[in-house]
């Protein structure tokens, strides 16, 4: 079956340092890759997506690119800031038996910035 | 996008009890889910809220645990019965609209059993 495998946190870092959140999956067909990101007391919000490889999703100073070779979609910041201390969920989705669709989420990478 | 508000935001509650969790979507969408995420620990779907019918479970939930409804395109409810202190939990409606675009989620339920 699908699965997502990302790197495990905590993971914690200073104020503008460059952020790197690894990612990799597996899965039959093309899904589409997502990273999801809940600030604490929080639901899940999008924080970017890609539909198709070499897609780069960006949002927020973040970025991830569809790397289907690699079958990864690691997340990058070039100088995070405090209000990014969240935890980070990277996601896959493909159809669900020709409706709606299947999402499957990584365990989830904590992130913490130090002033 | 669709906005999703869930409430309660949480709720302590006693062993055997059940607590109803209400979902509604700003505008009709055509899946609606349900999560539950664990302390430290990432989604796990729990079923699928089918309109007009009975729910789809996922492997490990069963409907007599937790009953879902979904009267229409833009609300949903979770039961959760008889609870245990293993009940405890964050618990998540997801909404999705066409395909390939994201799922949004609403803002969860911390549920507390003593």
């Amino acid at each position: 079956g699908n699965s997502v495998t990302q790197m495990e946190g905590p993971v914690t870092l200073s104020e503008e340092a460059f952020l790197t959140i690894n990612c990799t999956y597996t899965a039959t067909g093309y899904p589409s890759l997502f990273w999801y990101v809940q600030y604490p007391g929080e639901g899940l919000q999008l924080l970017l997506k890609a539909t198709k490889a070499d897609d780069k999703g960006s949002n927020k100073g973040f970025e991830a690119t569809y790397r289907k070779e690699t079958t990864s979609f690691h997340l990058e910041k070039g100088s995070v800031q405090v209000s990014d201390s969240a935890v980070y969920f990277c996601a896959l989705s493909d159809l669900r038996d020709n409706y709606g669709q299947n999402f499957v989420f990584g365990p989830g990478t904590r992130l913490s910035v130090l002033p | 996008s669709a906005v999703i508000s869930q409430k309660p935001s949480r709720d302590i509650c006693q062993r055997g009890t059940s607590l109803t969790i209400q979902c509604q979507v700003d505008s009709q969408v055509t899946m609606m889910f349900w999560y539950r995420q664990q302390p430290g620990q990432s989604l796990t779907l729990i079923a699928t809220a089918n309109q007009g019918s009975e729910a789809t479970y996922e492997s490990g939930f069963v409907i007599d645990k937790f009953p879902i409804s979904r009267p229409n395109l833009t609300f949903s409810t979770l039961t959760v019965s008889n609870m245990s202190p293993e009940d405890s939990s964050i618990y998540l409606c997801s909404a999705e609209g066409q395909r390939y675009t994201e799922a949004f989620f609403g803002q969860g339920t911390r549920l507390t059993v003593v």
